[in-house]
């Protein structure tokens, strides 16, 4: 069975930093690209970021790109997010997920993981 | 960015009856949309990618259709467990974008 299990969430402070960690089973890790998607209390979903599969290759969202890196370790199917200079409005549950075609393609997202929420609050 | 609305905001069924959601992109994505459920507390789930194809595992009750910028999720007889919200995604480019969100009420 394909799975994502994603883990790191906490509550922290407004500037501090906290690394996301997102384990997949059942799949060839190596062979597909993941993205992190977040969704703040009540609203809809915002894609954050993508990494390729061999881990080439990274994609921002806007809101975050200078602030979040991904990198992922295929030796151990993990792929992580590590977040500095939070702020309030990155407060949200965020989920990893798999894209769907291949090592390049993230746009299409088939499995999620259950999410790990997210507080920046002083 | 792509911008994706949908319509409506919320819509009220009963079992049994047939619903169906909209979404428009701002520019043409040829079929390169992706439509998920959520259930409160719940991660997304892939209902449809490609504007039409039924991912694995998806009821058949469950279709999807359109090109460009003009697309549609139909449910063709509502079921208790289908009461969610839907997200329609276009995978066209990045970053990929979400509309708001539909929530289908009792």
């Amino acid at each position: 069975e394909v799975q994502l299990l994603a883990s790191g969430g906490g509550m922290v402070q407004p500037g501090g930093s906290l690394r996301l960690s997102c384990a997949a089973s059942g799949f060839n890790f190596s062979n597909y690209a993941m993205s992190w998607v977040r969704q703040a209390p009540g609203k809809g979903l915002d894609w954050v970021s993508a990494i390729s599969g061999s881990g080439g290759s990274t994609y921002f969202a806007d809101s975050v790109r200078g602030r979040f890196t991904i990198s992922r370790d295929n030796s151990k199917d993990t792929v992580y997010l590590q977040m500095n200079s939070l702020r309030a409005e990155d407060t949200a549950v965020y989920y990893c997920a798999k894209g769907r075609y291949g090592s390049n393609y993230f746009y299409t997202m088939d499995v999620w993981g259950q999410g790990t929420t997210v507080t920046v609050s002083s | 960015d792509i911008q994706m609305t949908q319509s409506p905001s919320s819509v009220s069924a009963s079992v049994g009856d047939r619903v169906t959601i909209t979404c428009r992109a701002s520019q043409g994505i040829s079929i390169w949309l992706a439509w998920y459920q959520q259930k409160p507390g719940k991660a997304p789930k892939l209902l449809i990618y490609s504007a039409s194809n039924l991912h694995s595992g998806v009821p058949s009750r469950f279709g999807g259709s359109g090109s460009g910028t003009d697309f549609t999720l139909t449910i063709s007889s509502l079921q208790p467990e289908d009461f969610a919200t839907y997200y329609c995604q276009q995978a066209n480019s990045s970053p990929p974008t979400f509309g708001q969100g539909t929530k289908v009420e009792i």
